[in-house]
C-alpha cells in the first residue's frame, strides 16, 4: 500500500470547516483512499473512502485531486466532538489490511 | 449494524499471569478478525490476522507463543496474553471483516486497556 503523509496536528474553530490534507504521491491506480478517526481511548471509526471521484456522506466530504496524489477530508461544521486523530490510508482494492500512519491530531477549539 | 464489541474494556493483571481479551461481532459474521496494539501516543500496529477455523498469521516481531489467538467461530475471536509483563501494557483493539465476498471493510471494537503491574 502507498505511503501517506499528513500534518502532525491542526486546529479548527468550532462551527468552521475542518480541511485535513493527505499526500499519497505514490498511490497506484487500484488503491482507494480511506479515512478513519480515533477519538481518545476508543477504537477507530470509519469516515469515508474514495477511488478517484469526490465522495460525500453524512460525516464528511472527500476531495481527491485529479492526479490522485493528494486528497482532503472536509468536516463541514466541526464540533468539539470531532476532536480526534484522523488517519488517511491508501488500500489496494483486493487488500483487507489497513496500515495506520501517525495521522493528524485535530483539535476543535470553542 | 456492523458492531464489534470487546471484553473487558479495562483489565489490570499482575506480572506473570495471563489475560484473555474477547472480540465479538454482534450483528454480522466475521470471516477475518484483526488484532492491533497501540502504545501511548503511537499509532495502531497490526499484530495478527485470524480467519475462522485456521491458525492466525502474525506480523513480524510479534511472538505467537505469547499472544495466543483463537478464532473459533464467525462471531468470536480471543487474544490471550500469556505470562504478561509490564511492557505488554497497551491498548489492544480488534477489528472484524464481514463474511462477504464483495466487502473489504473493517469494523473496529472499542479497545481493551491492559495494565500489567
Amino acid at each position: 500500500d502507498a505511503k501517506t503523509t499528513q500534518p502532525t496536528s491542526m486546529d479548527c474553530a468550532e462551527g468552521r470547516a475542518a480541511n485535513l490534507p493527505c499526500n499519497h504521491s505514490t498511490i497506484s491506480g487500484n488503491e482507494y483512499v480511506y479515512w478513519y478517526r480515533q477519538i481518545h481511548s476508543q477504537g477507530p471509526q470509519y469516515i469515508i473512502h474514495g477511488l478517484k471521484n469526490n465522495e460525500t456522506n453524512e460525516m464528511a466530504s472527500l476531495i481527491i485531486t485529479e492526479d490522485r496524489k493528494s486528497s482532503t477530508l472536509i468536516l463541514p461544521h466541526a464540533t468539539l466532538r470531532d476532536t480526534a486523530v484522523y488517519y488517511c490510508i491508501a488500500r489496494g482494492a483486493g487488500s483487507y489490511q489497513l496500515t495506520f500512519g501517525k495521522g493528524t491530531k485535530l483539535s476543535v477549539i470553542p | 449494524g456492523a458492531v464489534v464489541s470487546q471484553h473487558p474494556s479495562r483489565v489490570i493483571c499482575k506480572s506473570g499471569t495471563s489475560v484473555k481479551i474477547e472480540c465479538r461481532s454482534l450483528d454480522f459474521q466475521a470471516t477475518t478478525m484483526f488484532w492491533y496494539r497501540q502504545f501511548p501516543k503511537q499509532s495502531l500496529m497490526l499484530m495478527a490476522t485470524s480467519n475462522e477455523g485456521s491458525k492466525a498469521t502474525y506480523e513480524q516481531g510479534v511472538e505467537k507463543d505469547k499472544f495466543l489467538i483463537n478464532h473459533a467461530s464467525l462471531t468470536l475471536s480471543t487474544l490471550t496474553v500469556t505470562s504478561a509483563h509490564p511492557e505488554d501494557s497497551s491498548f489492544y483493539i480488534c477489528s472484524a471483516r464481514e463474511f462477504r465476498t464483495d466487502s473489504y471493510e473493517q469494523y473496529f471494537g472499542p479497545g481493551t486497556r491492559l495494565t500489567v503491574t
